[in-house]
């Protein structure tokens, strides 16, 4: 198992560019979940998937958009880049919450925005 | 409004030392507390807590939850280098969603 993966692992845009984050995961996990992570913070929720075709906005949202046509992929679509969105994105996934909360992560997208 | 936070936000210490690192929570609809540890990468999973006064061991390491003052603790004895990271608490509820906190920065010095 690959486990979560995430493509690109770095990445820089000029403002008002475009682009979509890659996230898959090989170990038939139900819940997947976008964070992303500034300088000397701990991680705070984008967006959330309960299942293939469910997605539901977490804390910080705007500006982002995803969706979820398989089990495996859940991509992280930015429009419009701004400087703001200059982060490290993590993408992670459980099996259910039934099974486990302990989440798993891929290894993290370094994107800038200038 | 639901809030995670992590005491202290840094701490120095050397070789062999003993470290506790608090976190408290305000959260509705909780489930879990989460221990993670975070080396300028991914964060990988320490522990895991769910029943409050059960401690749970790993090694050099240690945690046990709080839930009616909302807390948790995070030991770590006879600290190495090894151990130099941000630590980072986070709170789940009944949808898997983690709220983390801050984190703390723990350098251990040779």
């Amino acid at each position: 198992n690959a486990g979560v993966t995430q493509t690109p692992k770095f990445r820089i845009l000029k403002i008002g560019q475009s682009m979509t984050l890659q996230c898959t995961q090989d170990m038939n996990h139900n819940y997947m979940y976008w964070y992303r992570q500034d300088p000397g913070m701990g991680l705070k929720l984008i967006y959330y998937s309960v299942g293939a075709g469910i997605t539901d906005k977490g804390e910080v949202p705007n500006g982002y958009n995803v969706s979820r046509s398989t089990t495996e992929d859940f991509p992280l679509r930015l429009e419009l880049a701004a400087p703001s969105q200059t982060s490290v994105y993590f993408c992670a996934s459980i099996q259910t919450v039934q099974s486990s909360y302990e989440q798993y992560f891929g290894p993290g997208t370094r994107l800038t925005v200038t | 409004e639901d809030k995670v936070v992590q005491s202290p936000l840094s701490l120095v210490v050397h070789e062999g030392d003993t470290v506790t690192l608090n976190c408290s929570y305000e959260v509705t609809n909780f489930r879990s507390l989460l221990w993670y540890k975070q080396e300028k990468k991914a964060p990988t999973f320490l522990f895991m807590l769910t029943s409050s006064g059960i401690e749970k061991k790993s090694g050099r390491l240690s945690s046990i939850l709080d839930k009616k003052e909302l807390f948790s603790i995070l030991n770590i004895t006879a600290t190495q280098t090894g151990d130099s990271a941000v630590y980072l608490c986070a709170v789940t509820d009944s949808w898997g969603k983690l709220q983390f906190g801050a984190g703390t920065q723990v350098v251990v010095t040779p």
